[in-house]
């Protein structure tokens, strides 16, 4: 596709729910980035793959969430027993990083998740 | 992570060039300075970077002083359409190379 997608726009959970959201990646591009934005806040970084490989999940509030990139392009972000603290828009990013620095990262609109 | 600090909020009359400054102190030597935007409720928009010499594309120009511990977006002329959140970032170097978001400057262009 011509850009980042990310899929549902829009999620209300209950409480306890699992939620899974979805992101397409620009077709190639290596690197794919999570981040967590609440309200009124700048973006918080979560995860960043290369591929299929989680390089770096330090930014995971918690042992609920859980992200994978299987064949290195999709990948899925999953919130077990949600709770109202995650209540937040995810965004997704991917680069063409290839390892050089000054590559930019593309961003999708978000999944907007409230937990009611 | 280097930090950048930025002022919470500008205003800036349309037409006329909006000014952004950032301070990034401890950056260090191999790393660039990004800046992004952030329209309400779209995701960040890639805006400029550099490293050390100053840079301009169809957007903006971005100004680096030479000790590289601020630097200055400059909107030429700005629109009613660049009312946003705009972030500086300093790309920290490590496999990760994930962006570090703050807080960035609410520029609101007042018509």
């Amino acid at each position: 596709g011509a850009g980042v997608s990310q899929s549902p726009r829009y999620k209300v959970a209950k409480r306890g729910q699992d939620v899974a959201l979805r992101c397409d990646p620009i077709s190639g591009h290596v690197s794919l980035f999570w981040y967590q934005q609440a309200l009124g806040q700048g973006p918080e970084f979560l995860t960043y793959f290369q591929n299929e490989a989680q390089l770096d999940k330090s930014g995971l509030p918690s042992d609920r969430f859980f992200a994978e990139r299987p064949e290195g392009s999709v990948s899925t972000l999953k919130i077990q027993r949600t709770q109202q603290e995650d209540s937040a828009v995810y965004l997704c990013a991917s680069s063409l990083e290839l390892g050089a620095m000054n590559t930019e990262a593309f961003f999708g609109q978000g999944t907007r998740l409230t937990v009611v | 992570d280097a930090k950048t600090t930025q002022p919470p909020s500008m205003d800036c009359a349309e037409g006329r060039a909006a000014n952004l400054p950032c301070n990034h102190s401890t950056i260090s030597g191999n790393e660039y300075v990004y800046w992004y935007r952030q329209i309400h409720s779209q995701g960040p928009q890639y805006i400029i970077h550099g490293l050390k010499n100053n840079e301009t594309n169809e957007m903006a120009s971005l100004i680096i002083t030479e000790d590289r511990k601020s630097s200055t977006l400059i909107l030429p002329h700005a629109t009613l359409r660049d009312t946003a959140v705009y972030y500086c970032i300093v790309r920290v170097l490590n496999t990760g190379n994930q962006f570090y978001f703050g807080t960035g400057t609410s520029l609101t262009v007042i018509p």
